[in-house]
């Protein structure tokens, strides 16, 4: 398991906390993502970039932040504001290719849990 | 936007008999329509994908088949092992890219031995 990673494994916060979660890539991707996956429920696209300094709201965006400084990171920030943000969080990439479809790859993921 | 629905929520099969997995679709201009393994503890792969130009695909043990007029597909996979068991995602997207991509809500695939 390499080219994308996410830390750490596991998270715990109190509530009102600010948290930062991590995600590198060294798959020279253009395109990078955050999901939100809860039990039950598809994954739910939370922002992504398709290049540095730039990105997108995705569905489910409130109480959350992200930055692209670096073609390789892609850090997500879930703040006091969201609501219920115990969940496990996927990070991917992908390339921005015109033909075709193109392949998510997922880091491990973070599983984050409000105290 | 796109809404996909994908049943059953959970499957169990004898190990070499047949599983299918069903999706429909609401956006008719979706024409991209992948589908992504999730192993306990593991990260989501992607198996399989078809677009909306095919009618079906097939890659070893799994096939992939689309109904455009009715907006479902569905997972095939025949010869069932246990390395199967899994959590299986569908999704769909209206351009080929994973901005709009939507996922069914996953079905848990348990082989029996």
């Amino acid at each position: 398991d390499g080219g994308i990673t996410q830390s750490p494994k596991y998270l715990f916060r109190k509530e009102g906390q600010n948290v930062t979660l991590s995600c590198e890539q060294n798959l020279n991707h253009d395109a990078m993502y955050w999901y939100r996956q809860d039990p039950g429920q598809g994954l739910r696209l939370i922002y992504y970039s398709q290049i540095v300094n730039d990105f997108q709201k995705g569905d489910i965006a409130e109480g959350y932040s992200v930055s692209r400084e670096k073609k390789e990171s892609f850090p997500l920030t879930v703040t006091s504001a969201q609501k219920n943000p115990t969940a496990f969080y996927l990070c991917a990439s992908s390339t921005l290719g015109l033909a075709g479809g193109r392949e998510l790859f997922f880091g491990p993921g973070t599983r984050l849990t409000v105290l | 936007g796109e809404n996909v629905e994908q049943h059953p929520s959970t499957l169990s099969v004898q190990e070499g008999d047949s599983a299918v997995i069903k999706c429909t679709y609401s956006d008719s201009a979706s024409n991209y329509f992948p589908w992504y393994k999730q192993e306990l503890g593991k990260r989501p792969q992607l198996i399989i994908d078809i677009r909306s130009n095919v009618g079906e695909k097939k890659d070893q043990r799994i096939a992939v088949t689309l109904n455009k007029t009715a907006k479902h597909f569905s997972l095939h996979i025949t010869e069932t092992q246990p390395e199967d068991s899994a959590v299986y995602f569908c999704a769909a997207s209206p351009n080929f890219g994973n901005e709009k991509l939507t996922f069914g809500t996953g079905t848990r695939l348990t082989i029996i031995p």
